[in-house]
């Protein structure tokens, strides 16, 4: 079974600048995560979906960041502008409802 | 409320054995576990549903105290393959929050 597919693997822009991330979770799994991890600490939400709808995008910084998920499937993360302090892992997770997570190898940001 | 998991680091030889903690201020309808290690993604270790129930997957085993809001996870005869950052994640109304991270190295 195909695993969580993100890109890039790898980032590097100067603040002010925008940037999106790609995720595939895996097949038949309706709900999605996005996380961002910031090094030395554990994953924090950003936006979680189930289907196409957004279950909680609370801790989502929303006059930079936007996420979206059209048919239920892949999903994309875009920050714009970006800062400095977004410089962390991004991680994508998918998961059957409520079920165990399976995250993808995530996209390393580094924001100059 | 992030939960808060102790001890922060674990030093080990193999075949020794450890218990990491995960504290809650708040209700909880399940626990997962994690494993990370260095520059990898976050692996599901086991999911502990609230009843008190007890869960082991090989040698690694975890407790749910519902009352408590706590979990615990047990590494038993710890291996090199075992080094890593485990995190614990509470369920609250349908949202994982992660915890704050124990960093357990096992060395020969």
């Amino acid at each position: 079974e195909a695993g969580v597919a993100q890109s890039p693997r790898y980032k590097i822009i100067e603040k002010r600048q925008s940037v999106a991330f790609w995720c595939n979770p895996i097949s038949g799994h309706a709900t999605l995560y996005w996380y961002q991890q910031i090094l030395g600490q554990g994953p924090k939400l950003l936006i979680q979906f189930q289907n196409n709808g957004v279950v909680d995008d609370s801790q989502l910084p929303k006059d930079r960041f936007s996420a979206e998920r059209l048919k239920g499937v892949d999903s994309t993360l875009k920050i714009q502008p970006a800062k400095l302090e977004d410089s962390a892992v991004y991680l994508c997770a998918s998961s059957l409802h409520q079920g165990p997570q399976f995250f993808g190898p995530g996209t390393r940001l580094t924001v100059l | 409320q992030q939960p808060v998991q102790s001890p922060q680091a674990v030093i080990l030889r193999e075949g020794e054995d450890a218990v990491i903690n995960c504290s809650s201020s708040k209700a909880l309808y399940s626990v997962h576990w994690y494993r990370q290690k260095h520059g990898e993604a976050p692996v599901f270790l086991m999911i502990l549903l609230k009843g008190g129930e007890q869960k082991g997957h090989e040698k690694i085993s975890a407790s749910f105290n519902e009352k408590k809001q706590q979990s615990s996870l047990y590494l038993t005869a710890s291996q090199l393959s075992y080094s890593g950052t485990y995190f614990c994640g509470t369920d609250t109304n349908d949202k994982l929050i992660f915890g704050t991270g124990t960093r357990l190295q096992v060395f020969p």
